[in-house]
């Protein structure tokens, strides 16, 4: 497999329910994201993982846990959510500038359309 | 507070005609720009890259133009495509900060055969 792959494409769970999303990236990448895409918003940064180590949290809730067991593999660990929370979860990845040069670009995955009920 | 702004959600344009989508942004600080395709059910892909020590970079079809005093990016598509219709994202970064992208709406591009 190459880029960056989501699993599952597609989940329904219930609010008292505990699951997990999963990203792997087969791209070298040192860096990976999650984003959260909902209706009519832009794609809102929820966690950025360099070289394994946690660097962004941005101010998301505790009912969404990030686990970086390691720069190849992302996963999102939900519990409690809610009818809101339901999105598109989109895993990316990057190299992470380790000079002050470009940013370069993020690779994306195709994304989890999470339904909660 | 969005720091990345496409005010148009959609744009329709007949095929071998020029494409313009705009983005507009706040932060001064923004100084590496990017532009992302996304087709129904799949993940965005990277288009184009802009630094702001540059007002203009072109690649094949697709050119990002670059006004730093206005705070506004645009990109053209010449000539558009059937298969270019998807949605379009503008994204900002600040170089040396690490890897943080700003990302706006989208415009959902249309172009009619």
């Amino acid at each position: 497999e190459t880029g960056v792959t989501q699993t599952p494409r597609h989940l329904v769970m219930g609010m008292t329910n505990k699951k997990s999303l999963k990203c792997e990236q087969h791209l070298g990448h040192n860096a990976m994201y999650w984003y959260k895409q909902s209706a009519k918003k832009p794609l809102e940064l929820m966690f950025v993982y360099n070289f394994k180590e946690q660097t962004e949290n941005n101010s998301v809730p505790s009912r969404f846990s990030p686990e970086c067991p390691n720069s190849s593999h992302l996963f999102l660990h939900l519990h409690t959510l809610q009818p809101e929370d339901s999105a598109l979860y989109l895993c990316a990845s990057s190299h992470y500038p380790l000079l002050a040069g470009d940013p370069g670009e993020a690779f994306f995955g195709q994304g989890t359309r999470l339904t909660v009920v | 507070d969005q720091q990345v702004k496409q005010n148009s959600p959609s744009l329709s344009v007949q095929e071998g005609r020029i494409s313009i989508l705009n983005c507009d942004y706040t932060n001064s600080m923004f100084d590496y720009f990017l532009w992302y395709k996304k087709y129904p059910a799949e993940g965005p892909t990277f288009l184009i890259s802009i630094s702001s020590i540059k007002d203009k970079n072109e690649d094949g079809r697709f050119t990002v133009f670059l006004n730093k005093s206005a705070k506004h990016l645009s990109l053209h598509i010449v000539p558009s495509q059937p298969g270019d219709s998807a949605v379009y994202f503008c994204a900002a970064s600040v170089r040396g900060t690490g890897n943080q992208f700003y990302f706006g709406t989208g415009t959902s591009l249309t172009v009619i055969p």
